[in-house]
């Protein structure tokens, strides 16, 4: 049971264009959604988050959007960068408070960034 | 100066046998966890430990236990290995509380091969 989905398992982009990476939750009771990059042979490094009470944050080139409504989140990217081809992963959390709360990872999207 | 330290890198063993995988965190967080990443790619919370109160994942067997022996260090013992243990293997560790996010920091992961 999926409780994050990641539909796209690859998605390719131009340099310099917006890379846009999605991903749907189906528990309502996450309210705390995150990020993370992964580089092959390395773990995941965190990117950027948003909790529930936002409907946008930004951080550089990177912004994600987040629709309580549509239990829908995207990541966007832009310009998009040749080091920013990599696994993308989408986590949710049920407690924005902290804690000993593990994260719902999606199966990930690998972005690959074209010259 | 490596934040989220996993020993070995890589591990290949016998079914039967017991094997034990190192973390080391030297960032002063309060919660560490093991994640697990299967042949399917997705990345699935095994324990939390925090302030010595241990969240278990009811899906994981008993064979697997994690050991504390302080504040900056989760080692996961894994007891009779079997094929499907096969996998890589993450830790993570998290400032947790009164911080008030759950952003969490990985090591590079341990690829346990079982045969």
């Amino acid at each position: 049971d999926q409780q994050v989905k990641q539909n796209s398992p690859s998605l390719s982009v131009q340099e310099g264009r917006i890379s846009i990476l999605n991903c749907d939750y189906t528990n309502s009771m996450f309210d705390y959604f995150l990020w993370y990059k992964k580089y092959p042979a390395e773990g995941p490094t965190f990117l950027i988050s948003i909790s529930s009470i936002k409907d946008k944050n930004e951080d550089g080139r990177f912004t994600v959007f987040l629709n309580k409504s549509a239990k829908h989140l995207s990541l966007h990217i832009v310009p998009s960068q040749p080091g920013d081809s990599a696994v993308y992963f989408c986590a949710a959390s049920l407690y924005s408070g902290g804690g000993a709360d593990g994260l719902t990872f999606g199966k990930g999207t690998h972005l690959i960034i074209q010259p | 100066d490596t934040a989220v330290s996993q020993t070995p890198k890589y591990l290949v063993t016998q079914m039967g046998n017991d094997k034990s995988i190192k973390c080391e965190q030297n960032l002063g967080h309060d919660t560490m966890y093991w994640y697990k990443q299967d042949s399917k790619k997705f990345l699935k919370i095994m324990f939390s430990y925090n302030n010595k109160e241990l969240i278990i994942n009811e899906t994981v067997p008993n064979r697997f236990s994690p050991k504390s022996p302080d504040k900056a260090h989760l080692n996961l013992h894994i007891n009779s290995l079997e094929l499907g243990d096969s996998a890589v293997y993450f830790c993570a560790s998290s400032p947790g509380l009164p911080l008030g996010v759950n952003e969490q920091f990985f090591g590079p992961g341990t690829r346990l091969t079982v045969l």
